[in-house]
Parts: C-alpha cells; structure tokens; sequence
C-alpha cells in the first residue's frame, strides 16, 4: 500500500461546478496536511494546509481532514480554466520534515 | 526576493559523467531539501538539511551526494550517472524543518542520462 494514494485522474470539471480532489495516507501519526498545485513543467506551490480535523477554507479553496478515516480533501468552488494542474497531496510525519510524503497527483482539468 | 533559484534549468549527461546541481535562496531560510519526480510519481525526498552544518538521508539517497556550502546554499552531486537518475530536480527551502512548515520550491531541473 502506497503511504499517500490519489486518484490520478485526469478529472474533469465544467467550469463554474465544484472540483473535489481526494487523498487518503497510511500512517495514522501524521499530523500535517498539504495541499500543492504544479502546473505543468512548473514547480509545486502551496495552496492550503490543514492540521486538525475538521475543513478550512480559503478562499475558493476549502481542505477537509478526517484523520480518524485517514482521508484529507480539497475542494474548489466556482472552477475557472486557471484550476487546470495537477494537484499533489503531501502528509507530514510527527515531527519531521524528512517524513514528508507526497502523492502522485491528481490530474485536474476544467472545460468550459 | 528570488525565492529559490536552482541552476542548471537542462541538462543532458552520458552514463558515468559527474555533475553538481545547485540550489540558493534568498528568503533566509534554515531548511534546505532536494526532491526528484518522476513521470506520473508524486516528489521523493532525496536529502535534507535541516540547518547550516547538517544534511540527513531521505526516502532515495542512494547514488547522490550533497553539500550546505552555507545558509543559503544547497547543492547536489552525482558522481556516476545512471540513466535511472533521468528526472525533474527539485530544490526547496523552508524557515524550519518542521512538521508544520511550508515548503518553498525552486523551478527545477530537468536532468536526462543517456
């Protein structure tokens, strides 16, 4: 089992509706969540992180955690063509950053 | 402020060369750390450091070197490529490395053994 899974799409949106990208991770100690978005041949840029349970919204961006299902999501309201790019789900160990573990992604694509 | 810059953007190297990869930031961080990906992979920990002085193993250390020439400063060192080092490098920096603390990457380089 992979330690951080994702669903590698590509998932398509129409543009306007609710993007719902999901993550689960295997090791029930981690405590911090992140979410990065990587436009093609670009690097990874943050755009939310979550260390307890419960949502956290920002902006048109909204991540939920349930660490008891070991699951972590992002949602996007309101899609425009920019949300195109691979989105990568990233879990932190307890205390170290050499625990990080990133996802392989998740493919988003918003047609209009 | 640059962020983090990362220098070679290409590279394309014969099995068996050396090269150095360099990495800096200017953002005063304390953590440095270089990630490779492959093609439908998600960002794998090669080493870290932690802060100035140090540098640890991470999840693919095996054919790497690495060095904190100073705060700002990280570079990474094949001696013998293979072609299974083929990959997109990624350096990162962050103001601590803790299990809470945002990472800053750099635009990459795109290595390729032959």
């Amino acid at each position: 089992q992979k330690e951080v899974e994702q669903n590698s799409g590509p998932l398509s949106v129409p543009e306007g509706a609710i993007a719902s990208l999901n993550c689960t991770y295997s090791d029930r100690v981690s405590q911090s969540f992140f979410w990065y978005r990587q436009y093609s041949g670009k690097s990874p840029e943050l755009i939310m992180s979550i260390y307890s349970n419960g949502d956290k919204e920002d902006g048109r961006f909204t991540a939920q955690l349930n660490k008891a299902s070991q699951y972590v999501s992002l949602l996007i309201r309101d899609s425009q063509p920019s949300d195109s790019a691979t989105y990568l789900c990233a879990v932190n160990g307890y205390s170290s950053a050499s625990k990080i573990i990133f996802g392989s992604g998740t493919r988003l694509s918003i047609r209009p | 402020n640059a962020g983090v810059t990362q220098t070679p953007k290409f590279q394309v190297l014969k099995t068996g060369q050396s090269m150095t990869l360099q990495c800096a930031q200017d953002m005063n961080h304390n953590s440095m750390y270089w990630y490779r990906q492959d093609p439908g992979m998600g960002l794998r920990l090669i080493y870290y450091s932690a802060s100035e002085g140090t540098t640890d193993k991470g999840e693919v250390p095996n054919g790497y070197n690495v060095s904190r020439l100073n705060k700002r400063e990280f570079s990474l060192r094949l001696e013998s490529a293979a072609p299974s080092q083929t990959s997109v490098y990624f350096c990162a920096s962050s103001v601590l490395a803790g299990s809470t603390d945002t990472q800053y990457f750099g635009p990459g380089t795109r290595l390729t053994v032959l």
